[in-house]
């Protein structure tokens, strides 16, 4: 089945520096990869996510790449601000309504003042 | 848009008891719906695939005699932790997947924290 390993597991960046969590996967026919947000007892939110069939993907100061032929994606966030102090989660999926999201360990994310 | 509710959002219990969380879609109609537990500094751990009108199912490890799932509406949801004890205390997070549009993204809702005493 699927695996999907994310590096680091805790990250500490000085609030306006740029922030890069990777993931990895090793199931080829995976075709779904979103990033989720965890703040503290709160459910996981959708952030932005990214189909097999593009490379790049942004939003405002978040970004999304995607290596099929590697099996990596990478989530960026620029220009970091203190509420983007959380647990982040990469994922993988098949793509379709009932597949399973196979989630990453989590990268606890906080913003240094 | 993809508002995803729980109810509760925490309960306490006594040791045997057993607890009802609800799931809702507020403004979609679920096809599917997924129930995780996470124990804390962890990631989600699927327990079960919920379809509307058809039997869940569990993961490999889940009891699916301990951990009833219903699902008979397609905005409605319920896990029910029977004969619940200490070691079921955990974060409850269900997700939705909608029937039209983006059919492949989950969306959460806010999570139920049991704790049994």
């Amino acid at each position: 089945g699927e695996n999907v390993e994310q590096h680091p597991s805790t990250l500490s960046v000085q609030e306006g520096d740029s922030a890069v969590i990777k993931c990895t996967y090793s199931d080829s026919a995976s075709n779904y990869f979103p990033w989720y947000k965890q703040e503290l007892g709160k459910g996981p939110q959708l952030i932005i996510d990214i189909r097999s069939n593009v490379g790049e993907k942004k939003d405002q100061r978040i970004a999304v790449t995607l290596n099929k032929t590697a099996k990596h994606f990478s989530l960026h966030i620029t220009e970091t601000q203190p509420e983007d102090s959380a647990v982040y989660f990469c994922a993988a999926s098949k793509g379709s309504s009932a597949s399973k999201i196979i989630f990453g360990s989590g990268t606890r994310l906080s913003i240094r003042p | 848009g993809a508002v995803v509710s729980q109810h509760p959002s925490w309960v306490i219990c006594k040791s045997g008891t057993s607890v009802k969380i609800e799931c809702r879609s507020l403004d979609f109609q679920a096809t599917t719906m997924f129930w995780y537990r996470q124990f804390p500094k962890q990631s989600l751990m699927l327990m079960a695939t919920s379809n509307e009108g058809s039997k869940a199912t569990y993961e490999q490890g889940v009891e699916k005699d301990k951990f009833l799932i219903n699902h008979a509406s397609l905005t409605l949801s319920t896990l029910t932790v029977t004969s619940a004890h200490p070691e079921d205390s955990s974060f409850y997070i269900c997700s939705a997947v909608s029937g039209e549009g983006r059919t492949d993204t989950q969306y959460f809702g806010p999570g139920t924290r049991l704790t049994v005493l």
